[in-house]
């Protein structure tokens, strides 16, 4: 069935270190693809998002290019900071019943 | 800007009782709402969708039965645990959109279920 993979557990960063999350959906035809952002005690906040082949999404300094041929969506950004310590997620939209499924999450720590 | 509250925050509630939770989408029309429920691994399960005027659509391994939901207008959402125990704990979190067809959803803070 319809479903999002991301880069499991834990990444453990240095302030200003290259991030990425790894992001592989499995769905028909052209879903449209999200990251989200969890923050402690906080519910999920949408971080942007990316609906055609190529497109690139971005938001904070993060950003992700939806990629139809590998069916990913990296979420990439070239210098974390501590404040970016947070729980985040792949999702994508399922047109047909209008639903967002999420993947399992990845805790990023950042050490300052 | 949009923004969900959602009440209570934390409810504390012995095996076999009952909790209800409330979700106020604030300066936007909540057309659809996605409960959900948080694992304190932090994955997500959608619980059901809710539109104005529509059914509501329950995911497998969720009844209306267990967790009866209620969306009377387009700013307000309420769904209750029935016979809450142990496996029912976690962040129930509400996510509401602006239109149906958008994946883009506003969450509130959730209301945290602890059973004892």
């Amino acid at each position: 069935g319809d479903s999002v993979t991301q880069t499991e557990g834990q990444v453990a960063l240095s302030e200003e270190d290259f991030l990425t999350i790894h992001c592989n959906y499995s769905a028909s035809g052209y879903p449209a693809l999200f990251w989200y952002v969890q923050y402690p005690g906080e519910g999920p906040q949408f971080l942007f998002r990316a609906s055609r082949d190529k497109e690139k999404g971005s938001s904070r300094g993060f950003e992700a290019t939806y990629d139809k041929g590998t069916t990913s969506f990296h979420l990439r950004k070239a210098s974390v900071q501590e404040s970016d310590s947070a729980v985040y997620y792949c999702a994508f939209y399922d047109t047909n019943a209008y639903k967002v499924i999420f993947g399992k999450g990845t805790h990023l720590h950042v050490l300052p | 800007g949009a923004l969900v509250y959602q009440y209570p925050r934390r409810t504390i509630c012995k095996s076999g009782t009952s909790m209800r939770m409330e979700c106020q989408a604030v300066g936007f029309q909540a057309t659809s709402v996605a409960w959900y429920r948080q694992s304190p691994q932090k994955t997500f399960e959608l619980i059901a969708l809710s539109t104005v005027n529509s059914a509501i659509k329950y995911e497998q391994n969720f009844t209306q039965e267990k967790f009866p939901i209620s969306h009377p207008n387009l700013s307000f959402s309420s769904m209750t645990v029935l016979n809450a125990y142990l496996e029912d704990r976690g962040l129930y979190l509400c996510g509401a959109r602006k239109e149906l067809n958008t994946g883009q959803l506003y969450f509130g803070e959730g209301s945290k279920l602890t059973v004892l």
